[in-house]
């Protein structure tokens, strides 16, 4: 039962143009999401995050939106470059203390951006 | 200066043997974690420790025993080895272990049971 889905295991943009990285979650406790970015032999780090008061988030080039109603939430990045070429994780976790940090994650897109 | 490095990168072994991961973090972090990234790529964490205490323990086999020596390293010890324990082990810390820190990953450990 895989409670953090990313349908879409891979996705291909042309440099200078927007990606859309889509997350959808089941569970309507997670109260808090993350986006991790990973490239090949390295581990996943992170990227962006937003807590389920607001349902928008910015850092320079990569927005998050999060849709509560629809357990959905999404990660922009405007404009795509080639170095943003990696796998994207979305990860949702319960924010209070008693998650002690765990994090379930999806199972990762595979962005690739040409130039 | 690696913040979180794991031992072995690559690991490949026969059904049956006893292996371990060594996992250290220089960050000064008082938790961290145990993922696995399975042939599906979910990553799933397996165990979680808060100042040397097992704080998360998903539902593992006990054949995975993970030990913390200190806050600092955190090694997964796997017994009795089978094919489906192959996998990319990765190690994570944080600073406090709530879920709106940062977790920082190490770079895996690739496992090969044949």
């Amino acid at each position: 039962d895989q409670q953090v889905k990313q349908n879409s295991p891979s996705l291909s943009v042309q440099e200078g143009r927007i990606s859309i990285l889509n997350c959808d979650y089941t569970n309507s406790m997670f109260d808090y999401f993350l986006w991790y970015k990973k490239y090949p032999a390295e581990g996943p780090t992170f990227l962006i995050s937003i807590s389920s008061i607001k349902d928008k988030n910015e850092d320079g080039r990569f927005t998050v939106f999060l849709n509560k109603s629809a357990k959905h939430l999404s990660l922009h990045i405007v404009p795509s470059q080639p170095g943003d070429s990696a796998v994207y994780f979305c990860a949702a976790a319960l924010a209070g203390g008693t998650s002690y940090g765990k994090l379930t994650f999806g199972q990762g897109t595979i962005l690739t951006v040409h130039p | 200066d690696t913040a979180v490095s794991q031992t072995p990168k690559y690991l490949v072994t026969q059904m049956g043997n006893d292996k371990s991961i060594k996992c250290e973090q220089n960050l000064g972090h008082d938790t961290m974690y145990w993922y696995k990234q399975d042939s599906k790529k979910f990553l799933k964490i397996m165990f979680s420790y808060n100042n040397k205490e097992l704080i998360i323990n998903e539902t593992v086999p006990n054949r995975f025993s993970p030990k913390s020596p200190d806050k600092a390293h955190l090694n997964l010890h796997i017994n009795s080895l089978e094919l489906g324990d192959s996998a990319v082990y990765f190690c994570a810390s944080s600073p406090g272990g709530l879920a709106q820190e940062t977790q920082y990953f190490g770079p895996g450990t690739r496992l090969l049971v044949l």
